[in-house]
């Protein structure tokens, strides 16, 4: 068990309305990543935010935004969402943004109707 | 482009076999290599890293190697259990410079009692 914890843990929302997904990453750790992970696929990633600023980007369009806050919990908004976005997202923490173990919370699912 | 190929897609074995699942990967420009494993519907469970100047990582019953030069990695599993079934995924850090790891999609394991 990490100590990334996200919330929620499930969601179902509607086409073309807006949607916030948190994360806490796990205590000491600066870096927070979010991925998205669709049916039988592996996790794509989607940003990276150290210190409060993004420092890396995936092919995602931009109505996919995030924020790192001070504590370093993240959040990651996805506007105008599509039927595509049902995914499994997946915040992961890392003590710096290259060459350490990345560790993964529960995942949100989040299903768009 | 760094590509991410496991295989096999499945497995299934019967209990107390040793068994070898297998990563490879286009480009052997890597910082590190993770294993995870993935339960239905819940997030990843780091099992080990491997940094790109290491050969190999034990952890119990699980050993990881890794060939940067023949970009293949393989994850032992030594005396298997049923509650070793899950999926297990792959993911390399690009050392282009980008932070994010690029997944493989998995090798779905099945210990049978």
């Amino acid at each position: 068990e990490t100590g990334v914890t996200q919330s929620p843990t499930h969601l179902i929302k509607t086409r073309g309305q807006q949607v916030t997904l948190r994360c806490s990453s796990q205590s000491g750790h600066n870096t927070v990543s979010w991925y998205q992970q669709a049916l039988g696929q592996g996790p794509q990633f989607i940003f990276q935010y150290y210190r409060e600023e993004e420092n890396g980007r995936g092919n995602f369009p931009p109505r996919f935004s995030g924020l790192q806050f001070p504590n370093y919990s993240s959040e990651l908004n996805v506007n105008a969402l599509e039927l595509d976005d049902s995914a499994l997202y997946l915040c992961a923490s890392s003590l710096g943004p290259l060459n350490t173990e990345a560790f993964f919370g529960q995942g949100t699912r989040l299903t768009v109707v | 482009k760094q590509e991410v190929t496991q295989i096999p897609a499945a497995l299934s074995v019967p209990e107390g076999e040793n068994l070898v699942l297998n990563c490879s990967f286009t480009d052997s420009a890597i910082y590190n290599l993770q294993w995870f494993r993935q339960d239905p519907g819940k997030g990843l469970t780091s099992l080990l890293l491997i940094q790109s100047s290491q050969r190999e990582q034990t952890s119990g019953r699980l050993n990881a190697s890794l060939d940067k030069s023949s970009g293949r990695s393989t994850l032992y599993i030594a005396a298997s259990q049923p509650g070793d079934s899950a999926t297990y995924l792959c993911a390399v850090r690009p050392g282009s410079g980008t932070y994010k790891y690029i997944f493989g999609t998995g090798t779905r394991l099945k210990v049978l009692a």
